[in-house]
């Protein structure tokens, strides 16, 4: 068990509908990662927070969103959900980078499924 | 452009014997490297780590080798046991905590 959890474990919804998945992240932890992980593909690195503010930015499409509330839990938001969009979703936390401390530990994933 | 490659989608092992995994990089600046181990319905576990200025870290049965020159990183299992059974993904880091991850590599151990 990592200490992160995330909810739910699956969500199945139809194509243009929005979900939320949520994410809290190991005690003590500041930062949170959200990462995509489509069928037989590498985990993609979505957004960072840091203590409530975003921090870095990858592929993350816009129709796509993401906030970290104070305490220090996070949300990803999914609107106008396409088939493509079918996925495993992580989340990871990690304490802040001190001296080349860049282990981040995930969450068992939300697997949504568009239809 | 796939920055982190591991060209190995499989690899069999008998218990007992080593398993090496590897992992390509593009990027010289990467300044550190992770594995990560997954099983099915389960988050990715951190295994174990190096930074760029080593050239080896081991922990227990695991130990991971970096060739900078080469970008090439590896992990050696010693011995492999079935329970090592897994999708190992590596993963490289810039100056940020952003990870840059490989398509992965299953590792099956038979007896």
């Amino acid at each position: 068990d990592s200490g992160v959890t995330q909810t739910p474990k699956h969500l199945i919804t139809a194509t243009g509908q929005r979900v939320t998945l949520r994410c809290s992240p190991r005690s003590g932890d500041l930062s949170v990662y959200w990462y995509q992980q489509s069928l037989d593909q590498g985990l993609q690195f979505l957004i960072q927070y840091y203590n409530g503010e975003e921090r870095a930015k990858g592929n993350i499409l816009e129709r796509f969103s993401a906030q970290q509330f104070p305490d220090l839990h996070s949300e990803l938001n999914l609107s106008s959900l396409e088939l493509g969009d079918s996925a495993l979703y992580f989340c990871a936390s990690s304490v802040e980078r001190i001296a080349g401390a860049h282990e981040q530990y995930f969450g068992p994933g939300t697997r949504l499924t568009v239809t | 452009d796939q920055q982190v490659k591991q060209n190995s989608p499989s690899l069999s092992v008998q218990e007992g014997r080593i398993s090496i995994l590897n992992c390509d990089y593009t990027n010289s600046m990467f300044d550190y490297f992770l594995w990560y181990k997954k099983y099915p319905a389960e988050g990715p576990t951190f295994l174990i780590s190096i930074s760029s200025i080593k050239d080896k870290n081991e922990d227990g049965r695991f130990t991971v080798f970096l060739n900078k020159s080469a970008k090439h990183l590896s992990l050696h299992i010693v011995p492999s046991q079935p329970g090592d059974s897994a999708v190992y993904f590596c993963a490289a880091s810039l100056n940020t905590d952003k990870l840059i991850f490989g398509t992965g590599t299953r590792l099956q151990v038979f007896p």
